[in-house]
């Protein structure tokens, strides 16, 4: 159980194109929905936190504007890189934590490696 | 601010060695530490989580402690093998929403 898919796995898209990034929860509900970056050799570093039907809160420093996040339901969410940069070249991961109160582990997404040309 | 420290960054052991793995973090207030294993380009494998009332967590041959009055876990591995092989992360949860996550540690186990 517990199981968070992505779609895609991987995608290159050339610069100033837009590219959207779905996370599915496959067989929980989930109110609230992570997304996560990691550049190369790096951590992962928290970039906006989605509740299902509200706006997404992003951390200091990204662009909310330039990431795109609707959570339309309580199994999906997703991420939109608007007007790509190659600099945006990273690998994207989600998390969802299951409905519920007290639930606070997150499972995570396998990732998506974006590179832009 | 709230930091994770992860070390060793880099292990190599042969087969069969036992091992640990250690995280600091810089403030106790946490609800929760997880520890993922991620494969190269791969996403996250959640491997044991451990509640802040929690000292230990046991899966198979893996033993995750938590010292939370320190800020420390540590994760324990026990006879090695060429497949645990991977980047290992130490992640406390210091919200009800928030992980934070360290740089890893980057384990090779030697056949």
């Amino acid at each position: 159980g517990a199981v968070v898919s992505q779609h895609p796995s991987w995608v290159i898209c050339k610069s100033g194109t837009s590219v959207k990034i779905e996370c599915r929860s496959l067989d929980f509900q989930a109110t609230t929905m992570f997304w996560y970056r990691q550049f190369p050799k790096q951590s992962l570093m928290l970039m906006a936190t989605s509740n299902e039907g509200s706006k997404a809160t992003y951390e200091q420093g990204v662009e909310k504007d330039k990431f795109l996040i609707n959570h339309a339901s309580l199994t999906l969410s997703t991420l939109t890189v608007t007007s790509a940069h190659p600099e945006d070249s990273s690998f994207y991961i989600c998390s969802a934590r299951p409905r519920g109160i007290g639930s606070y582990e997150q499972y995570f997404g396998p990732g998506t490696r974006l590179t832009v040309t | 601010k709230q930091e994770v420290t992860q070390i060793p960054a880099a292990l190599s052991v042969p087969e069969g060695e036992n091992l640990v793995l250690n995280c600091s973090f810089t403030d106790s207030a946490i609800y929760n530490l997880q520890w993922f294993r991620q494969d190269p380009g791969k996403g996250l494998t959640s491997l044991l989580l451990i509640q802040s009332s929690q000292r230990e967590q046991t899966s198979g041959r893996l033993n995750a402690s938590l010292d939370k009055s320190s800020g420390r876990s540590t994760l324990y591995i026990a006879a090695s093998q060429p497949g645990d092989s991977a980047t290992y992360l130490c992640a406390p949860a210091w919200g009800y929403q928030k992980v934070t996550f360290g740089i890893g540690t980057k384990l090779q186990v030697i056949p």
